[in-house]
């Protein structure tokens, strides 16, 4: 077990409607990560939180948005959604330090209809 | 930009042999590397990193890793193979002259052991 925690673990929706996904870190962590993990595109990092601000942003579409909030867990909320939004959506957290390793929770698998 | 290769899509090996997964990586400054293990519908597992000092690295389940800086290699090893380690492997780079936190993957490589 992470520690980590993604809820929910399925997500079944159609084309154009919204979803949120809740990630809680591990505890101690501030940093917080969303990976998205398709069959054509692999592991795609799309943004990083730390103690709730943004930190980076990687291959995160303008439809995706997420928040970390005081209690250091995070939403990733996407919008308009499309048939290709279909996938694996990670959260990992992290302890202070760049050589500290990523922890990852179990996923929320997100299908589109 | 840094980036990270596994060459092959699946190994297979005979239960007991030695096994290695391989993984090549690019960055402009000096890496921290970083291998990860999936099971079917669970998420990324640790493994093992490399940041600096011995090239030998080990790690979790009996795996370990040889850090090459001039072959820009960081090949996962095990010399016995079971089973249970059969999965999917990933390879993850930072490049920490970018101060980016976020690990770039490899495509993955599936490990298929033989009873």
């Amino acid at each position: 077990d992470s520690g980590v925690t993604q809820t929910p673990k399925h997500l079944i929706t159609a084309t154009g409607q919204r979803v949120t996904l809740r990630c809680s870190p591990r505890s101690g962590d501030l940093s917080v990560y969303w990976y998205q993990q398709s069959l054509d595109q692999g592991l795609q990092f799309l943004i990083q939180y730390y103690n709730g601000e943004e930190r980076a942003k990687g291959n995160i579409l303008e439809r995706f948005s997420a928040q970390q909030f005081p209690d250091l867990h995070s939403e990733l909320n996407l919008s308009s959604l499309e048939l290709g939004d279909s996938a694996l959506y990670f959260c990992a957290s992290s302890a202070a330090g760049a050589n500290q390793p990523q922890h990852f929770g179990d996923g929320t698998r997100l299908s589109i209809l | 930009a840094q980036s990270v290769a596994q060459p092959e899509d699946q190994v297979n090996v005979a239960e007991g042999n030695p096994l290695t997964v391989k993984c090549t990586y690019s960055v402009s400054g000096n890496p921290y590397l970083f291998w990860y293990v999936q099971y079917p519908n669970r998420g990324l597992q640790f493994l093992l990193k490399y940041i600096t000092g011995d090239n030998l690295v080990k790690g979790s389940y009996g795996f370990e890793a040889e850090f090459n800086k001039s072959q820009t290699s960081f090949h996962l090893k095990k010399p016995s193979a079971l089973v249970s380690d059969s999965a999917l492997y990933f390879c993850a780079v930072r490049d920490i002259s970018t101060g980016r936190r976020a690990l770039t993957f490899g495509s993955g490589t599936r490990l298929q052991v033989q009873p």
